[in-house]
C-alpha cells in the first residue's frame, strides 16, 4: 500500500517570509495524483493545490507552489509571502490513477506564521 | 451553496451505545467518503460510496457500517461505540467527471466514546 511521510510535525515562519514544507511517499505506480490540503482551527479541509504524476511542470496557485520530484518521491509545498491566515495544519496526500477512491494521508505539519 | 455539512459537530457516547452521523453535500457529487483523524496520524478512510445506492469499504471499516439512499446524504454509523473509536470523523465528496477526483471536505465531527 501507498505511504505518505510528513518529517517535520511543526515547522514556523515569520510573516511575509517564505517556507518549505516536505512530503514524501512510496509507490510502485507511475500514474497518480499528489495534493496539499490545508486544516485551520475550523478542521475543516481545505484543498491547497494538486499535482498529476503525469505533468513535469510544478502546479501552483497564488501564493502556493510546490516542488515535484517524481523519481526522489518528493513532493513539497513552498509558501511564499507568509501570511497569518496561513496558520494551520498542512497535509500531504496521496490518489492511486487505478484505485482512485483511495486517498492516503500523512499526519501532517502544524503551521504557526510569527508577526 | 452549503457544500459539505455534517451533523452533528460534537457528540460524547458512552461503551455500547449507537448512533449515525449524517453527511449531505449540495454540489450534485457522485463520491462520498467517510474518514477518520486521530492525533498523530492523517485521515484514514473508512468507507466510500460511487453513487446512490452503493457502499464499499475503505482502509479501517470495522465497526462502522454505512448507507447511501439518497444522493445527496451519505449516513456513518456506530452499532456498539468502543472507546477506539473517539476520533474526529470528516465526510468528503468528490465530482465523478474531475479527473483529478479532487474531494471537498465538511467541517468534521468530534466523537467520544468513554
Amino acid at each position: 500500500a501507498q505511504t505518505v511521510t510528513q518529517s517535520q510535525p511543526e515547522m514556523s515562519v515569520q510573516e511575509a517570509e517564505t517556507v518549505t514544507l516536505s512530503c514524501t511517499y512510496d509507490t510502485s505506480e507511475s500514474d497518480y495524483y499528489l495534493f496539499w490540503y490545508k486544516q485551520p482551527p475550523s478542521r475543516q479541509m481545505i484543498l491547497v493545490i494538486r499535482q498529476e504524476a503525469y505533468k513535469q511542470q510544478n502546479a501552483t496557485e497564488n501564493r502556493f507552489s510546490v516542488n515535484f520530484q517524481k523519481a526522489a518521491k518528493s513532493f513539497s509545498l513552498k509558501i511564499s509571502d507568509s501570511q497569518l491566515g496561513d496558520a494551520a495544519m498542512y497535509f500531504c496526500a496521496y490518489r492511486s490513477l487505478y484505485n482512485n477512491n483511495d486517498m492516503r494521508f500523512g499526519a501532517g505539519t502544524r503551521l504557526t506564521v510569527k508577526p | 451553496n452549503a457544500g459539505v455539512t455534517q451533523t452533528p459537530k460534537f457528540r460524547v457516547l458512552k461503551t455500547g451505545q449507537s448512533m449515525t452521523l449524517l453527511c449531505a453535500q449540495d454540489m450534485n457529487h457522485e463520491y462520498m467518503y467517510w474518514y477518520r483523524q486521530d492525533p498523530g496520524m492523517g485521515l484514514r478512510l473508512i468507507h466510500y460510496s460511487v453513487g446512490e445506492g452503493t457502499t464499499a469499504k475503505g482502509e479501517v471499516p470495522d465497526g462502522y457500517n454505512v448507507s447511501r439512499l439518497k444522493k445527496q446524504n451519505f449516513l456513518l454509523g456506530l452499532e456498539s461505540a468502543a472507546p477506539s473509536q473517539t476520533s474526529v470523523y470528516f465526510c468528503a465528496s468528490s465530482w465523478r467527471g474531475d479527473f483529478t477526483d479532487t474531494q471537498y471536505f465538511g467541517p468534521g465531527t468530534r466523537l467520544t466514546v468513554l
